[in-house]
């Protein structure tokens, strides 16, 4: 039961275009969304969060929306660069019931290529 | 944020063996965290280490084949046992710490390969 979906294995963008990463859930308990950047060889690199309380939050050129009714949130990428290209796992949290912020369940990620 | 040193960083690992991970921290943290990412799969998560109490393991995870040690509050070990080659997977190390930062901070993982 796969509780976290990100059903694009892959996205390929143009410099200076916008990416736009989806991820789905189906657990109505998880209140905590995450994303997280991976590049090879390296651990996950925490990218940007957002609570269930809010439904969009901003970091410099990366931007979460978070659609609460359909389960559903995104991470825009404006500009995209070429150093953006890693893969990107979606990741959830039920923190309400005091669950750790560590434990998290991930999706499958997308493979983001940003080509000059 | 916290700086999560791994070790080995990959290995290759002949079947019926085992291997034992380790995890340090620069600094205390009340919860360490062990996940497994099997090749082209999500990161699942193992079982949670608290210091001084058993870890709590997931469903799906036992402690016979993944005895995990949690002797202080900066250091931690995974040990895969009896290894086949399904074990081959990135395990990953991560904390978070007493919920002063909102988000887990992980190891750059350890590779292991068995043959």
């Amino acid at each position: 039961d796969q509780q976290v979906k990100q059903n694009s294995p892959s996205l390929s963008v143009q410099e200076g275009r916008i990416s736009i990463l989806n991820c789905d859930y189906t657990n109505s308990m998880f209140d905590y969304f995450l994303w997280y950047k991976k590049y090879p060889a390296e651990g996950p690199t925490f990218l940007i969060s957002i609570s269930s309380i809010k439904d969009k939050n901003e970091d410099g050129r990366f931007t979460v929306f978070l659609n609460k009714s359909a389960k559903h949130l995104s991470l825009h990428i404006v500009p995209s660069q070429p150093g953006d290209s890693a893969v990107y796992f979606c990741a959830a949290s039920a923190l309400a019931g005091g669950t750790s912020y560590g434990k998290l369940t991930f999706g499958q990620g997308t493979i983001l290529t940003v080509h000059p | 944020s916290a700086v999560i040193s791994q070790k080995p960083s990959r290995d290759i690992c002949q079947r019926g063996t085992s291997l034992t991970i380790q995890c340090q921290v620069d600094s205390q943290v009340t919860m360490m965290f062990w996940y497994r990412q099997q090749p082209g799969q999500s990161l699942t998560l193992i079982a949670t280490a608290n210091q001084g109490s058993e870890a709590t393991y997931e469903s799906g995870f036992v402690i016979d084949k993944f005895p995990i040690s949690r002797p202080n509050l900066t250091f931690s070990t995974l040990t895969v046992s009896n290894m086949s080659p399904e074990d081959s997977s990135i395990y990953l190390c991560s904390v978070e710490a007493n919920r002063v930062w909102t988000e887990a901070f992980f190891g750059q993982g350890t590779r292991l390969t068995v043959v």
